[in-house]
């Protein structure tokens, strides 16, 4: 069925360093992707989003990049910093529908 | 705005009992969704309004459960009677319609209720 899920259920980064979350998505007709931000008792929170008219946007600290040609969507946080540790998730919609899907998840650890 | 409030944080109840969960989406959003998450199945979307009126109840797991949405203001989901594999934390989650947004009708999250039943 359809479905979006992720590669790396877990990434370990160090502080400063770049951090790469990977996507992958399943549903050709989706044609809006959307990062969220999930920490510890808290719900998901909007990071950045992209159209499938676009390969990357830029947003502060975070890329997202769009591969349609393998359904392939990815978050690039530039620097991170311990206050991104969390779970991300990739989320995807199609123009005309309303419902997003989201992604298995991937838990961001930041080593100081 | 305050966001999307969410009522009780927290709530533990025994099997068979109803459970009564509640919502306040953004001013103005005509969107308000409910999901579910569990460690098991991730974020699940068990139903949405579009103005008031739902519009896609196909996630809701069972007869049990039920939401409404009396007012722009207001929603609840209620589970009855609750059973052990309702334990998840449930999110409801608010957005602004299409024709406002052109399509990137990104969702803003209230901070869930954690329910646990016994």
């Amino acid at each position: 069925g359809e479905s979006v899920g992720l590669h790396l259920p877990t990434l370990s980064v160090q502080e400063g360093d770049n951090s790469i979350i990977n996507c992958a998505y399943s549903n050709s007709a989706s044609d809006y992707f959307i990062w969220y931000k999930q920490e510890s008792g808290k719900g998901p929170q909007f990071i950045i989003d992209i159209r499938s008219n676009m390969d990357k946007r830029q947003g502060q600290r975070v890329t997202v990049l769009l591969n349609k040609t393998v359904k392939h969507l990815s978050l690039q946080i530039a620097a991170t910093q311990p206050g991104d540790s969390a779970v991300y998730f990739c989320a995807e919609k199609s123009t005309g529908g309303f419902k997003t899907i989201f992604g298995a998840g991937t838990r961001l650890f930041v080593k100081a | 705005d305050a966001g999307v409030i969410q009522s009780p944080r927290h709530e533990v109840t025994e099997m068979g009992q109803e459970v009564t969960l509640r919502c306040k989406p953004i001013s103005g959003h005509d969107y308000l969704f409910w999901y579910r998450q569990t460690m098991m199945r991730g974020l699940e979307l068990l139903i949405y309004f579009n103005n008031n009126v739902p519009i896609d109840d196909s996630g809701m797991p069972e007869d049990r459960f039920s939401a409404k949405m009396p007012n722009a203001s207001f929603s609840t989901l209620k589970i009855q009677p609750s059973e052990p594999r309702d334990s998840a934390v449930y999110f409801c989650a608010s957005s602004l319609g299409v024709r406002r947004t052109g399509g990137n009708e990104k969702l803003f999250f209230g901070s869930g209720t954690q329910l646990s039943v016994l």
